[in-house]
């Protein structure tokens, strides 16, 4: 997907541990959101940042942490994965002219 | 708060017949729509969108319609072909476009 990269595509953790999914961007976009898909549920906003350091909650959020340090970077992070974080999440970026969102091509994380 | 969903939640299409896929919304303070295609293992794609002031949008073999009276839009697929596909799902902003809700999705099987 043109310009955004997710890293690790794939990836199998333990129940406890942290895990860190990283976003990055090559357009300079300001909005940068991360979502998770599961079945039998629409895309849902974990968080998202308006700009360096601006983040906020979206509507699933406990149990997730975001950072943003550099325009190009978003960072997820999972302080103790549960089983019910095991998903497929999504970074998706915005520009500021219009309002569709560009998505990355996904990380799939299982926790087991 | 928004709620959105899909009329049906398979679609089995023969090659080179049109595809209607359909979803419902909620808020009829709603004012801009967006269709997206994910294939499978990879990210959502934007297709095409359409704000509360039309009815009706076209791009190259899709076409969507949006009907504000019953919260109905539709995605036409003309002339089906196996590159189509994939997962479809509506994306419903609202809010100013600050609110964004995501269906559930259709999954459009093409029978060569």
């Amino acid at each position: 997907d043109a310009g955004i990269t997710q890293s690790p595509r794939h990836k199998v953790t333990e129940t406890g541990t942290p895990v860190t999914l990283r976003c990055h961007q090559t357009e300079n976009h300001r909005y940068m959101y991360w979502y998770r898909q599961d079945p039998g549920h629409g895309l849902r906003l974990i968080h998202y940042s308006y700009g360096v350091k601006d983040t906020d909650k979206g509507e699933v959020s406990d149990g997730y942490s975001v950072s943003r340090s550099k325009t190009e970077d978003f960072l997820l992070t999972l302080e103790s994965a549960t089983s019910s974080q095991t998903s497929v999440y999504f970074c998706a970026i915005r520009t500021d002219r219009d309002f569709g969102y560009t998505f990355g091509s996904g990380t799939r994380l299982t926790v087991v | 708060g928004e709620s959105v969903g899909l009329h049906l939640p398979t679609l089995s299409v023969q090659e080179g017949d049109n595809s209607i896929i359909n979803c419902a919304y909620s808020n009829s303070a709603s004012d801009y729509f967006i269709w997206y295609k994910q294939e499978s293992g990879k990210g959502p794609q934007f297709i095409i969108d359409i704000r509360s002031n039309m009815d009706k949008r076209q791009g190259q073999r899709v076409t969507v319609l949006l009907n504000k009276t019953v919260k109905h839009l539709s995605l036409q697929i003309a002339a089906t072909q196996p590159g189509d596909s994939a997962v479809y799902f509506c994306a419903v902003l609202s809010g100013g476009y600050q609110k964004v809700t995501f269906g559930t999705g259709t999954k459009l099987q093409v029978i060569p």
